[in-house]
């Protein structure tokens, strides 16, 4: 089966822009999540959606992080405007349900770089 | 509120050496556990889990156990090689939590020939 697809890899963009994110998570996957990942740390979770809901979006930093996931499949995050500390590798993982131990499959990864 | 801690990296061995890299956590109620690897470039892929206190997770020859008694999940394997070079992410899941990974900080592993 095809995994979760992300783009783009790499992103530059200096500090006040805007930059926009797209996944496309594993076919029939219900659950999709965003996660930061700053160098040097773990993953955290931005916002998790269940089909087109948002299920949890506690630390997403909403003055100037958005998500959609419209008709329940691909998902797009973006962010305006950016700052130096958005600097990161943005995950995009999907699942097949939100029980406690289904496995969660990652996309590449888009890293993002903030001049 | 609920966390993972690892033991920090990098870890260097040589190939074929035992490796243990620690993993304790603290959650109310009962967590499922995972180990999580990191290949240069590449996104998380799930190494392997447990869902609840004594059950063992194996994978690649690496294995971990659920100690409730110690929250604890350390993850070993008996002889590296040096294609286990990764960094490895422990992380929980909280019952009832909506399926929200929570990981640790990640331990880079080094293995040499």
């Amino acid at each position: 089966e095809a995994g979760v697809a992300q783009s783009p890899r790499y992103k530059i963009i200096e500090k006040r822009q805007s930059v926009a994110f797209w996944c496309n998570p594993i076919s029939g996957h219900a659950t999709l999540y965003w996660y930061q990942q700053i160098l040097g740390q773990g993953p955290k979770l931005l916002i998790q959606f269940q089909n087109n809901g948002v299920v949890d979006d506690s630390q997403l930093p909403k003055d100037r992080f958005s998500a959609e996931r419209l008709k329940g499949v691909d998902s797009t995050l973006k962010i305006q405007p950016a700052k130096l500390e958005d600097s990161a590798v943005y995950l995009c993982a999907s699942s097949d349900g939100t029980g406690g131990n289904q496995p969660q499959h990652f996309g590449d990864g888009t890293r993002l770089s903030i001049l | 509120g609920d966390s993972v801690t690892q033991m920090e990296g990098p870890v260097t061995l040589s190939e074929e050496a035992f490796l243990t890299i620690n993993c304790t956590y603290t959650a109310t109620g009962y967590p499922s556990l995972f180990w999580y690897v990191q290949y240069p470039g590449e996104g998380l892929q799930l190494l392997l889990k447990a869902t609840k206190a004594d059950d063992k997770g194996s994978n690649k020859g690496f294995e971990a156990t659920y100690r409730k008694e110690t929250t604890s999940f350390h993850l070993e394997k008996g002889s590296v090689q040096v294609s286990d070079s990764a960094v490895y992410f422990c992380a929980l899941s909280r019952s009832g939590g909506y399926n929200k990974l929570i990981f640790g900080a990640g331990t880079r592993l080094a293995v040499h020939p």
